[in-house]
C-alpha cells in the first residue's frame, strides 16, 4: 500500500550528481516525504525528509515540487558507497505512522 | 552518540526452538519499532512499542511472536517454536517521538536462520 512510484533502477557515474525521482500524486497536506536507503544487507539509513520546502543536509538535498505531487532526491557527488536501494516514503505527520516501504530505486554508481 | 544496537547480529536456530532478538534504542529515544525483511522481499512493519506498552502490533503474526519493551533494558522480539519461514532479517528502529514527522533510525539488524 505504498503511495509512491519510483523507477526500478538507475545508473550514475562516480562523481556526478544522482537525481532520484519520486511521484506521490495523492499526497495529502499533512504528509511528509521521507527518503531512506538500504545498502546491501545493512539496516535502512535515514537520509532526509520534508513537508513543503526544499531541504538539504550533509547527505543530500530534497526538492519538492510546488504542488507536492513529486520530489527528487539529489546526491550531489555520488560515490561507489552510494550504491543502494533508495526508498521514497510518504507519511502523515500526526499520530503514530509506521514506515511503509515500497520496492524503491536500485541505484548503481559506477567508476 | 551510539546508534540503535541490535544483538545478536546473526542467530541460527533449529525448527521448534525459541529465538530472542534484542534492541537498544538510541540514547534519548523511547519509541521502538520492529520490521522484518524476508529474503528477496521488502521491509514490513511488525510492531511499535513505547516503554512498557505495545502501541501497534498490527504487523505481528498472530501466533508465536511477541514483543516487549520493559522499563529497564532493551526491547525484545521473541519468536517461539521457530519455523523455516521465520528466516529473515529483523530490524529495529527508534525515534524520539512517535508522530510521523519524526524520523526513525534503524539498527544493523539480526539475521535469523532456521535450520
Amino acid at each position: 500500500d505504498a503511495k509512491t512510484t519510483q523507477p526500478t533502477s538507475m545508473d550514475c557515474a562516480e562523481g556526478r550528481a544522482a537525481n532520484l525521482p519520486c511521484n506521490h500524486s495523492t499526497i495529502s497536506g499533512n504528509e511528509y516525504v521521507y527518503w531512506y536507503r538500504q545498502i546491501h544487507s545493512q539496516g535502512p539509513q535515514y537520509i532526509i525528509h520534508g513537508l513543503k520546502n526544499n531541504e538539504t543536509n550533509e547527505m543530500a538535498s530534497l526538492i519538492i515540487t510546488e504542488d507536492r505531487k513529486s520530489s527528487t532526491l539529489i546526491l550531489p557527488h555520488a560515490t561507489l558507497r552510494d550504491t543502494a536501494v533508495y526508498y521514497c516514503i510518504v507519511r502523515p505527520g500526526q499520530g503514530f505512522q509506521k514506515l511503509v516501504f515500497g520496492t524503491g530505486t536500485r541505484l548503481l554508481v559506477s567508476p | 552518540n551510539a546508534g540503535v544496537m541490535q544483538n545478536p547480529r546473526h542467530l541460527v536456530r533449529r525448527r521448534g526452538q525459541e529465538a530472542r532478538l534484542r534492541c537498544s534504542p538510541m540514547k534519548g529515544h523511547s519509541h521502538v519499532y520492529w520490521y522484518r525483511q524476508l529474503p528477496e522481499e521488502g521491509l514490513k512493519f511488525m510492531v511499535y512499542l513505547q516503554k512498557e506498552n505495545i502501541i501497534d502490533e498490527s504487523g505481528m503474526p498472530k501466533e508465536r511472536f511477541s514483543a516487549e519493551f520493559p522499563k529497564e533494558g532493551p526491547s525484545i522480539l521473541r519468536i517461539q517454536q521457530v519455523v523455516r519461514g521465520d528466516s529473515a532479517a529483523y530490524f529495529c528502529a527508534s525515534s524520539i517521538r512517535g508522530e510521523g514527522r519524526y524520523e526513525q533510525y534503524f539498527g544493523p539488524g539480526t539475521r535469523l536462520t532456521v535450520t
